[in-house]
């Protein structure tokens, strides 16, 4: 296992336009975390998965955005009609339920989203 | 008031030097303190874990976590220009969630 792995590693895309990003977890943890993360800033929380239900959303969520993680592996990340507000680094990470295992985070390389 | 608060730097020190970098926070309620390195255009990278006040040490890194003045910082010795990223300070509440509440990160550039 190498990892987190997010695939597009970037997107450019026209306002209006749906952009959907993929990330793989490492196999062994059963929870998968989505953080947007813009310029200067640190991460922010968006959605958690514990398996393939998904247990908590943040505010920043809105309508637009939805997330799935259907058989427990892999999860998907959609913008609907993306705003120029949305561009952003949008970063997933997976880690054991445990919480003396909080820390334990394991972060992909995130996908850049451009949105023009 | 943000819950974390982090200097955002840019912060400048030549080779060998001593790094200090630090977080305050206002919520009592936060258990759990990281510290992660990112380099430009990378997701972050998990450097320490504590969960009790009182130092902690791994290599050229000591964590730091003052629980009552709601303090941490972490310490780099014998800094090197590979040092060179922005480094996130991050705590939990150590529920169910896991969720982490980051700062704002600190920008770190190691002269050689």
């Amino acid at each position: 296992d190498t990892g987190v792995s997010q695939d597009p590693r970037h997107k450019i895309t026209k306002r209006g336009q749906n952009v959907t990003f993929r990330c793989d977890p490492i196999s062994e943890h059963n929870r998968l975390y989505w953080y947007r993360q813009t310029l200067g800033q640190g991460p922010e929380f968006l959605t958690y998965f514990q398996n393939e239900a998904q247990l908590e959303k943040s505010r920043l969520l809105s309508d637009r955005f939805s997330a799935e993680r259907p058989k427990g592996s892999f999860s998907t990340l959609e913008i609907q009609r993306t705003e120029q507000g949305d561009s952003a680094m949008y970063l997933c990470a997976s880690s054991f339920p445990s919480v003396q295992t909080a820390g334990g985070y394991t972060f992909g390389s995130g996908t850049r989203l451009t949105v023009v | 008031q943000k819950e974390v608060e982090q200097d955002p730097g840019p912060l400048s020190v030549p080779e060998g030097a001593i790094v200090s970098l630090n977080c305050t926070y206002s919520n009592s309620a936060f258990q759990y303190f990281m510290w992660y390195r990112q380099y430009s255009r990378k997701g972050p990278e998990l450097l320490m874990y504590t969960y009790s006040s009182g130092n902690k040490e791994d290599g050229r890194f000591t964590a730091q976590v003052d629980k009552s003045s709601k303090y941490i910082s972490l310490f780099i010795r014998d800094s090197q220009p590979s040092d060179s990223a922005t480094y996130l300070c991050a705590m939990n509440y150590g529920g169910a969630t896991n969720k982490l509440i980051f700062g704002t990160g600190t920008l770190l550039a190691v002269q050689p």
